[in-house]
Order: C-alpha cells, then structure tokens, then sequence
C-alpha cells in the first residue's frame, strides 16, 4: 500500500525566501507523484508531477521537486517565495495501473509568507 | 483543456433533506469519476470511485445510501446527500480521470455544503 507523510503542517516564510515542503512516501512498486495546491474554498490545481521521467520536475509558478528514491522523498522548492504562494500544499501517491489510479494524500502542509 | 466544473458551488439546506451535486468532465471524456469530502483544515478523503455506467465503489466507512453516485454519461457525475444532517457539512470535490491519462486526476473546484 502506498502512503504520504508531509513534514511540517504551517510552513512560514518571509516574502523572497526559499520555500521548502517536504514529502515522503511509501511504496512497494515505482509510484507517481503530484503536488497539489488549494486556495481557500477552492478545488486542487496541480503544480507537477513525477512519472518516472526525469528525477527533477519542474512545474507551474515556479515550483519544482526532485524525486529521489534513496530517501522516498519528493520535496517541493520555490527559491523566492511571492504573497501568492500561500495556500495549502498536498503532496499525493498514486501507481500505475493501481486500484484504478487511486491518488493517497498527504495531510498538507499550509504555508504562509510573511511580507 | 481537462477542466472539471462542479455545481452547486454553495449550497445551504436543512436538515432532512437531499441535495445534489454535479461533477461535469467540460472538454473530456471521463471514464473514471472520483468524490472527495474535506473537513475543515484537512486533508481530502476518497468518499467512492465511480465508472461510468457501473456502480460506485465506496471507501470503507462511507454509507452508500446515503451518498448516492450516478454517473451516467461520460461527462458527468452526481452525489446526491440524502437525508442530510448537520455532521454531513463539508467541501466535497470530484475529479475526473481521461482514459489515456490513466494516473492523472482532474479536480473540480468544490462544493460547499452547509446543512443547518
């Protein structure tokens, strides 16, 4: 079975800093993972993803995530973190072919960026 | 493209009663259709998993008499809650999944339930 765990419910950081969200996973077989962001009474919008293509992912708003398999981690990083970027962040698991490609979530992780 | 609409947005009611929620797939076909419910400051919970013309599966624990899921063509689904109650207020979101992307969900924007 596969699972998610992201480090740090509130990540807070000042406007220009590094903003860094960690996710680990757990899988018996190479997993797909997303990032997902939602603002508040909103749905998810993906920020990327990983399929087994290159390790390091770029996505949207500048995001990205390197996947690396010696530490079951996909962690996403911004280097200069805007206003706009506070929101909640869930991390997700999913193989393929899997219980119809059921995607495992993580608790999130809300950040805040402090002007 | 891939772009998933939900309605209501909102939605207030009493308690008792039924309300429905629509999930529509606006520029695919939806194969697969998946309801979600969100407590406040959590995470989301898979509710059912629904084929298009098949019977939802339900995650354990969800009542599926009382979650009604039809999803009747390929480009839309519905949830209906019924008799609901006050513990059943929560933002429910569906996605939808393109059959040659097999991994790759897309959400909708949610809906709010209230039930007073």
């Amino acid at each position: 079975a596969q699972s998610v765990t992201q480090l740090g419910s509130h990540v807070s950081v000042s406007e220009g800093a590094l903003v860094l969200l960690r996710c680990n996973y757990s899988s018996s077989v190479p997993p797909y993972l997303f990032w997902y962001v939602q603002y508040p009474n909103q749905g998810l919008q993906l920020l990327l993803k990983y399929t087994s293509a290159a390790t390091l992912v770029k996505g949207i708003n500048g995001f990205e995530a390197e996947f690396k398999k010696s530490e079951t981690s996909f962690h996403l990083t911004k280097p200069s973190a805007h206003m706009s970027d506070a929101a909640e962040y869930f991390c997700a698991v999913t193989v393929y072919g899997g219980s119809q490609g059921n995607l495992i979530f993580g608790k999130g992780t809300k950040l805040s960026v402090k002007p | 493209g891939a772009v998933v609409s939900q309605h209501p947005s909102r939605v207030i009611c009493k308690s008792g009663t039924s309300v429905k929620i629509e999930c529509r797939s606006l520029d695919f076909q939806a194969t697969t259709m998946f309801w979600y419910r969100q407590f406040p400051k959590q995470s989301l919970m898979l509710m059912a998993t629904s084929n298009e013309g098949s019977k939802a599966t339900y995650e354990q624990g969800v009542e599926k008499d009382k979650f009604l899921i039809n999803h009747a063509s390929l480009t839309l689904s519905t949830l209906t809650v019924t008799s609901a109650h006050p513990e059943d207020s929560s933002f429910y979101i569906c996605s939808a999944r393109d059959s040659r992307t097999v991994n790759e969900q897309f959400f909708g924007p949610g809906t709010r339930l209230t039930v007073l």
